[in-house]
């Protein structure tokens, strides 16, 4: 079965630098979450996405922004990073908004030096 | 969540016994809880969800307990293998809130 698809796996940046996320949701999810881990830490929500249209807005820089397309995918982008912004950024997609189990992706790693 | 860094409370447990994660929530408003198992370096993996008109659910291995006078949920894991050695996080998510918000994980050790 399609799982969710994050790209790139891993992304290597210096300070100040801008990036770029992007997940693919399972088919058929209208749902995108994005979230965020550092080490030894649990997963932090930043934003989610519902049919296109941010539905919630968690602890999310005002550096970063982030939109859903209209193929569904959503795409994280991070500018003027910093040291601390080094992290495991997960996606996650599920069918209704708020109210299904979500399906992570196998998350993208970023390291800013 | 409330994080606690670096220093993951740990549970060591002999193969083949049964192990108890427990999960303090926040929000007396949510209404669907779910345990996720995550390994070194994946994504969170869905284990077993509940909702809080139920206060116990069964799947393969694992039962989930829900005590919502206090907060509490709680992971079981029968027979516990190696394979189940990972940090285990539960999530909760509120009828407003639209997204989960993750506990902090406990590790699971499983030992030979």
């Amino acid at each position: 079965a399609a799982g969710v698809i994050q790209s790139p796996r891993h992304l290597i940046k210096e300070k100040r630098e801008t990036a770029t996320l992007k997940c693919y949701p399972i088919p058929r999810h209208d749902t995108v979450y994005w979230y965020q881990q550092g080490p030894g830490q649990d997963p932090q929500f930043l934003i989610s996405f519902y049919e296109k249209m941010q539905s919630d807005k968690g602890s999310i820089p005002d550096r970063f922004s982030a939109q859903q397309f209209s193929d569904y995918h959503s795409e994280l982008n991070m500018s003027s990073l910093e040291l601390g912004d080094s992290a495991l950024y997960f996606c996650a997609s599920s069918t209704h908004l708020g109210t299904g189990e979500l399906f992570f992706g196998e998350g993208s790693r970023l390291t800013v030096l | 969540g409330e994080s606690v860094g670096l220093h993951l409370p740990t549970l060591s447990v002999q193969e083949g016994d049964n192990s108890i994660i427990n999960c303090a929530y926040s929000n007396s408003a949510s209404d669907y809880f779910i345990w996720y198992k995550q390994e070194s370096g994946k994504g969170p993996q869905f284990i077993i969800d509940i909702r809080s008109n139920m206060d116990k659910r069964q799947g393969q291995r694992v039962t989930v307990l829900l005590n919502k006078t206090v907060k509490h949920l709680s992971l079981q894991i029968a027979a516990t293998q190696p394979g189940d050695s990972a940090v285990y996080f539960c999530a909760e998510n509120t009828p407003v809130g639209q997204n989960f918000v993750f506990g902090p994980g406990t590790r699971l050790s499983v030992l030979p």
